[in-house]
């Protein structure tokens, strides 16, 4: 089993609805996650930023994070055919920790 | 076996001096990449490598910053006439496959902790 699973996609939502990605996980000790978005070609953007369970909003943006069933969520709101990009999880042990683990990345497709 | 190393550990620094940041990747990893990190936070990207090919750079916050990695290999992050606001934590990452991040695992430095007065 991967530490990581994130569903590749494409996920193709109109503009205007809410998105809803998703990661799960194996390690229970993660503590800190991520949330990052990437365009062609380009490096990974980080997006949000959170430590254990909870939730954290950033604009458009909501990051959930359930450790008891091991499950991280982003979602946008009000999306946008900018946000089309790959969006992907990561996730580390420590906040200074020496190894991130990404998840593959969700292509997401904004439909104008 | 051997992880990513950077040097220096710390470096302070007066406003105006150039720094140059160094990163010794875990040895045959092909990607290689920069971030940097406020406390309480995750790591920003700055830039990244394929072997000693510059792929992305649209990280770097301006023209004071670049990055070299010549022989694909040891890479240097250099900031030239330092800026108090330059003030934060420098890491190094690599990663074993030729990619832009997907679905890799990245290894991560101790970091280079820059403080510029």
């Amino acid at each position: 089993q991967k530490e990581v699973e994130q569903d590749p996609g494409p996920l193709s939502v109109p503009e205007g609805a809410i998105v809803s990605l998703n990661c799960t996980y194996s390690n229970s000790a993660f503590q800190y996650f991520m949330w990052y978005r990437q365009y062609s070609r380009k490096g990974p953007e980080l997006l949000m930023y959170t430590y254990s369970s909870g939730n954290k909003e950033d604009g458009r943006f909501t990051a959930q994070v359930d450790k008891s069933s091991k499950y991280i969520s982003l979602f946008i709101r009000d999306s946008q055919p900018s946000d089309s990009a790959t969006y992907l999880c990561a996730m580390t042990l420590m906040n200074r920790d020496d190894k991130i683990i990404f998840g593959k990345g969700t292509r997401l497709h904004i439909l104008p | 076996g051997a992880g990513v190393s950077q040097s220096p550990r710390y470096k302070v620094t007066k406003r105006g001096q150039d720094v140059a940041l160094r990163c010794d990747p875990i040895s045959g990893h092909v990607s290689l990449y920069w971030y940097r990190q406020a406390l309480g936070q995750g790591p920003e990207f700055l830039t990244y490598f394929n072997y000693e090919a510059q792929q992305d750079k649209s990280g770097l916050p301006n023209d004071r910053f670049s990055a070299e990695r010549p022989e694909g290999s040891i890479s240097t992050l250099t900031i030239q006439r330092t800026e108090q606001r330059d003030s934060a934590m420098y890491r190094c990452a690599s990663s074993p496959g030729l990619t832009s991040g997907t679905g890799e695992t990245q290894y991560f430095g101790p970091g280079t902790r820059l403080l510029v007065l």
